[in-house]
């Protein structure tokens, strides 16, 4: 079945580096993505990684990808306060449409 | 170049009543799909259409809801006879082309979140 999942709550100190892990069931999936949600407002599309990389660095951000263990993970450097969201780890199955994660509430602390 | 527009964006309603929530996607964009994002939870997918056409509608609940996507106009997400569950944000997105496998970015838009009392 399509299943994401994801930890739920992260805290990091600001200026760390925040890891966020995810896990999928769908090897066929071509594309992964990275979205974050911020308090009342919409999903912003963060990054996505095509199935064919192991890793995509966008400034801060970095995806890495391992297709054998169905695992993907964002890393945010040098996490700041605006960072404190909820970020959502999605897959795309065989089918048109994105599965999301429960998400993961990203706590920046002083 | 606005982007994906909803609203309302804040829809209070009583148990039994209808809600109606609209999505106009993003210019020159043709695919619309709805999503419902529960508290605490991720957002699941409800339905897929493309301009007068269902594609999948695999994740809207058997009976009240329904959508459509006219010809003219933006698409709607209608709930009959409201009950305290559907309380949620729904998440409309819009793209140019079917998403998933082909990669194409999808555009959410801010949502729209019914409270039902």
């Amino acid at each position: 079945g399509e299943d994401v999942e994801q930890s739920l709550f992260l805290s990091v100190r600001e200026g760390d580096s925040s890891v966020i892990n995810c896990t999928y069931t769908d090897s066929s999936s071509t594309y992964l993505y990275w979205y974050k949600q911020e308090p009342g407002a919409g999903l912003q599309l963060l990054t996505y990684i095509f199935s064919n990389m192991d890793m995509k660095q966008d400034q801060r951000l970095t995806v890495l990808l391992n297709k054998k263990d169905k695992h993907l993970s964002l890393r945010i450097a040098d996490t700041q306060t605006g960072d404190s969201a909820i970020y959502f780890c999605a897959e795309t199955p065989w089918d048109d449409k994105i599965i999301f994660g429960k998400g993961t509430r990203l706590h920046i602390l002083p | 170049n606005a982007g994906v527009m909803q609203n309302p964006r804040h829809l209070v309603r009583r148990r039994g009543q209808e809600a109606r929530l609209r999505c106009s996607p993003m210019k020159g964009h043709s695919h619309v799909y709805w999503y419902r994002q529960l508290p605490e939870e991720g957002l699941k997918f409800m339905v897929y259409l493309q301009k007068e056409n269902i594609i999948d509608e695999s994740g809207m609940p058997k009976e009240r809801f329904s959508a459509e996507f006219p010809k003219e106009g933006p698409s709607i997400l209608r709930i009959q006879q409201v009950v305290r569950g559907d309380s949620a944000a729904y998440f409309c997105a819009s793209s140019p082309a079917g998403q998933g496998r082909s990669g194409n970015t999808i555009y959410f838009g801010e949502g729209s979140w019914l409270t039902v009392v």
